[in-house]
C-alpha cells in the first residue's frame, strides 16, 4: 500500500526554469513532510522539510507549497541549474502515531538540468 | 564527525549464502533505520531502532535481522540470501523517530546471484 505518491517519474527542465515535483498522501495522520535529494551514488540528504500548520516554506531557490485539503504538496526549484540534477524524493511521517513516525518515501523523481 | 558510515560498500553473495551490513554513527542518535533501494521502488523501511535494545519491523523485512546492543551501531543480517534482495541498502539515523531529519550513510549495493 503505497501511501505517498509522487509524479513525475522523470523531468527534464532547461537551464533557468523552473521543477516542480508533486506528491500526495492519504493518511491524514501525517504531519512532517520532507523533501529528500540524492545525487548518484550518495545516500539522500534532507533538502527541505514542511509541517501543516504553514502553506509554503522557501529556502533559496527551494520552495515547498502545502495543500492541506488537498493532501498534497510540491516541491518547486526555481533558476534550475545543472548541478540540482539529482533524484528527489517526498516523504512522510506522523509526529504522534507510533510506528507511524517512520518516514514513508514516495517513488523519486529524476530530475535532469539540461544547460 | 563521520556522521553515518556504512561497510562493505559493495558486496557479492551467493543464494544462500548469509552475511552481515555494517552501520555505524557517530551523533548519539537514538533511532536508526535500515532501507532499500531499488530502481522505480523509492526507499522502502526493513527494520528499525528507537533506541539500544529496542528494534521493529518497518514495510519488508522478511528474510532480515536486525539487533542493537549500542547507541553507535545497528547492524543488519541477511539471514540465507536471496536474488530478491538485490539492491542497495541505506542505513540511516536521527536523534528521534519522528520529525527529525534523517542522515544517511553513503549506501552499500548488494548483489546476490
Amino acid at each position: 500500500q503505497q501511501q505517498v505518491k509522487q509524479s513525475p517519474q522523470s523531468l527534464i527542465v532547461q537551464k533557468g526554469g523552473i521543477s516542480i515535483i508533486n506528491c500526495a498522501y492519504e493518511n491524514t495522520a501525517f504531519d512532517y513532510f520532507p523533501w529528500y535529494q540524492q545525487f548518484p551514488g550518495k545516500g539522500p540528504a534532507l533538502l527541505i522539510a514542511i509541517r501543516p500548520d504553514v502553506s509554503e516554506k522557501k529556502e533559496g531557490r527551494f520552495t515547498i507549497s502545502f495543500n492541506k485539503s488537498a493532501k498534497q504538496f510540491s516541491l518547486h526549484i526555481m533558476d534550475s541549474q545543472p548541478g540540482d540534477s539529482a533524484t528527489y524524493f517526498c516523504a512522510a511521517s506522523a509526529l504522534y502515531g507510533g510506528s507511524q513516525g517512520n518516514l514513508i518515501f514516495g517513488k523519486g523523481t529524476k530530475l535532469s538540468v539540461k544547460p | 564527525n563521520a556522521g553515518v558510515t556504512q561497510t562493505p560498500k559493495f558486496q557479492v553473495l551467493k543464494t544462500g549464502q548469509s552475511m552481515t551490513l555494517q552501520c555505524a554513527q557517530d551523533m548519539n542518535h537514538e533511532y536508526m533505520s535500515w532501507y532499500r533501494q531499488d530502481p522505480g521502488m523509492g526507499l522502502r523501511l526493513i527494520h528499525y531502532s528507537v533506541g539500544a535494545g529496542i528494534t521493529d519491523q518497518g514495510e519488508v523485512p522478511n528474510g532480515y535481522n536486525v539487533s542493537r546492543s549500542t547507541t553507535e551501531d545497528f547492524p543488519l543480517r541477511l539471514l540465507s540470501a536471496a536474488p530478491s534482495q538485490t539492491s542497495v541498502y541505506f542505513c540511516a539515523s536521527s536523534y528521534a523517530l519522528a520529525g527529525y531529519e534523517q542522515y544517511f550513510g553513503p549506501g552499500t549495493r548488494l548483489t546476490v546471484t
